[in-house]
């Protein structure tokens, strides 16, 4: 089945250390996402990428880092740096940049100990 | 740059009631406009999308919204809620110049009551 793929689920972080959530996609689509929701603030957006091997920042880009160098692939590095990482993270993709349909995958919900 | 706010973040309405949700725009260039639906613990899906066809737009699950660009807004509604229609339901915005993502707003959460 084609779909896009989030993981892990549930994911704690220590203090002052690095995270990536994964997200895989086998629907053949050249753009991706990263949205952070948090309750009562809606999806911002974090990073998207239009193509592979490109990025761009969204609205919250400050504490993430990316990659995308393969079109399958755009994981999501929350670093030290990143200071309330606590939310929900939805990844997505759609066809093309200009196609609105977004996919979504179901989720990661990352945690501070 | 575009934006979307969406009054009201909890919205309440008993089985078989009218629902509606609102959603105004700000854009400076005609806009896309989307309303997607959360169900709990769930990634969004596409509910209906306004791409400057016809301004009443008709999506799954007989929701339907109507570009109205005087007032500048895309309200979502449907004639009569079912319990299933008990979710998070956002809407955003696109257009075809500066960045190409999906604005987002903060959300609406709809319970139906029975």
């Amino acid at each position: 089945d084609g779909g896009i793929t989030q993981s892990p689920k549930y994911l704690f972080r220590k203090e002052g250390q690095n995270v990536t959530l994964s997200c895989e996609q086998n629907l053949n689509h050249d753009a991706m996402y990263w949205y952070r929701q948090d309750p009562g603030q809606g999806l911002r957006l974090i990073y998207y990428s239009q193509i592979v091997n490109d990025f761009q920042k969204g609205d919250i880009a400050e504490g993430y880092s990316v990659s995308r160098e393969k079109k399958e692939s755009f994981p999501l590095t929350v670093t030290s740096a990143q200071k309330n990482p606590t939310a929900f993270y939805l990844c997505a993709s759609s066809k093309s940049a200009t196609n609105e349909k977004l996919f979504f995958g179901s989720g990661t919900q990352l945690s501070v100990l | 740059a575009q934006s979307v706010t969406q009054l009201g973040s909890h919205v309440s309405v008993s089985e078989g009631a009218l629902v509606l949700l609102r959603c105004n725009y700000s854009s400076s260039v005609p806009p896309y406009l989307f309303w997607y639906v959360q169900y709990p613990n769930q990634g969004l899906q596409l509910l209906l999308k306004y791409t400057s066809a016809a301004t009443l737009v008709k999506g799954i699950n007989g929701f339907e919204a109507e570009f109205k660009k005087s007032e500048t807004s895309f309200h979502l509604t449907k004639p009569s809620a079912h319990m299933r229609d008990a979710a998070e339901y956002f809407c955003a915005v696109r257009t075809d110049t500066g960045r190409r993502a999906l604005t987002f707003g903060s959300g609406t959460r709809l319970q139906v009551q029975p």
